[in-house]
């Protein structure tokens, strides 16, 4: 079976710029993840879908981030304005049961 | 909220040798999952080894098992016959409530430095 797979891999942006990335689970995983990477740090969930729905989006600063999944399948994140502690590794996750599957993540650089 | 703790920011183990990692959790569930992860330079998070708490018997995959403390919320990786492909970040993990969709919780990670 195919991957979680997640583009960009690598991504370098000015302050105050936008970026988006994308995240394709594995087929028939209904539920989604996002989470931020901190250098140094563990994982820490932004926010999960169900389909096409929001479980969960409680740590996430929507005054500048945002996700979507549209038709339940492929999800996208996107930073708006992007700040300097806003650099990170962007990872992505799909579950079905007890069993999770992780991308290989976004690495992003905010300068 | 539910925390993973791992106290260990780095360890060492020379190659062949036996290396436990250490993780506690705090979790107001009767029924979750734990689980470690390793994560080398590449970012893929790869899963090592998943214990479900309401099975007393201590999960085992190879060279890797664990020594699930329950009642203390303890749940240490052993690594046994270390190999120079085991340097990576580790990472303990639980999974939250029903209410949060089964999220998982990480710990901070423990680097782990495998010596000729």
């Amino acid at each position: 079976e195919a991957g979680v797979a997640q583009s960009p891999r690598y991504k370098i942006i000015e302050k105050r710029q936008s970026v988006a990335f994308w995240c394709n689970p594995i087929s028939g995983h209904a539920t989604l993840y996002w989470y931020q990477q901190i250098l140094g740090q563990g994982p820490k969930l932004l926010i999960q879908f169900q389909n096409n729905g929001v479980v969960d989006d409680s740590q996430l600063p929507k005054d500048r981030f945002s996700a979507e999944r549209l038709k339940g399948v492929d999800s996208t994140l996107k930073i708006q304005p992007a700040k300097l502690e806003d650099s990170a590794v962007y990872l992505c996750a799909s579950r079905r049961g007890g069993g999770y599957t992780f991308g290989s993540g976004t690495r992003l650089t905010v300068v | 909220a539910q925390t993973v703790t791992q106290s260990q920011p780095e360890m060492s183990v020379q190659e062949a040798e036996t290396v436990t990692l250490s993780c506690t959790y705090d979790t107001s569930e009767s029924d979750y999952y734990l689980f470690w992860y390793k994560q080398p330079p590449s970012r893929q998070m790869i899963l090592v080894i998943r214990q479900e708490a309401y099975k007393q018997q201590n999960a085992t995959e190879n060279r890797f098992s664990v020594n699930f403390q329950k009642a203390a919320k303890s749940f240490s990786l052993k690594i046994s016959d270390s190999q120079l492909g085991d340097a990576a970040m580790y990472f303990c993990a639980s999974t939250s409530n029903s209410n949060s969709g089964y999220a998982l919780n990480f710990g901070k990670g423990t680097s782990l430095l495998v010596t000729p």
